[in-house]
């Protein structure tokens, strides 16, 4: 099935700075969701958008669906070492299907 | 709200024996389920959606016969693997998104199960 590109692919930072990752598709959506997960768990969800255009926060955390509906944006700001983990982006068109298509992920190594 | 439980949460079996692994939502109900696969430090793999009171809808190279998919109820899905092989043995996930108005997409994940195959 489709995939989403996701980038950056990995990311080691200094704790205390700013993150950012995007996915990109190829094909429009109308809910854009990004999800964090830990090693040996299920994902967990952080932020859904709905609406092109649409900023979201949650705590430290903000998203974007893109104006373009193709693509969204995650950024973490201040990171600490518990923002480590492996983020992945998901793209549902409604109008078109009930399968969500997943980003390749971004993996964050936070330093302390 | 919007949990997902999984179970077994860690599988060992040996090779040629069936497993079944337990998808449910514990505080809503949902008409449809996700199965993935997940290899190490890789995304998700959509092996299959699961519909409740319907025959599950497997995407392109998933044997069907292989990989059993029973849509229960609204709130539980299983996923069987049957004569189960080492190259079986991976993460399995399972999602849920809650029966809604239309307006709102959301898909909750279970915490996974990982299966090792002997």
């Amino acid at each position: 099935g489709q995939q989403l590109n996701q980038s950056p692919q990995s990311m080691f930072i200094q704790e205390g700075e700013d993150v950012s990752m995007n996915c990109t598709s190829s094909s429009i959506f109308n809910t854009w969701l990004w999800y964090k997960q830990d090693p040996g768990e299920g994902p967990v969800l952080l932020i859904a958008l709905y609406k092109a255009g649409e900023l979201t926060s949650n705590g430290r955390l903000t998203a974007q669906f893109g104006i373009t509906r193709k693509d969204s944006f995650l950024n973490i700001s201040a990171s600490i070492p518990s923002d480590v983990g492996i983020y992945f982006c998901a793209g549902l068109n409604s109008n078109t299907g009930n399968q969500f298509y997943f980003g390749t992920g971004t993996s964050l190594t936070v330093i302390p | 709200g919007a949990v997902v439980s999984q179970h077994p949460s860690r599988v060992i079996c040996k090779s040629g024996t069936s497993v079944k692994i337990e998808c449910r939502s514990l505080d809503f109900q949902a008409t449809t389920m996700f199965w993935y696969r997940q290899f190490p430090k890789k995304s998700l793999m959509l092996m299959a959606t699961s519909n409740e009171g319907s025959k599950a809808t497997y995407e392109q190279g998933v044997e069907k016969d292989k990989f059993l998919i029973n849509h229960a109820s609204l709130t539980l899905s299983t996923l069987t693997v049957t004569s189960a092989h080492p190259e079986d043995s991976s993460f399995y996930i399972c999602s849920a998104s809650p029966i809604s108005g239309g307006l709102y997409n959301e898909q909750f994940f279970g915490p996974g199960t990982r299966l090792t195959v002997l």
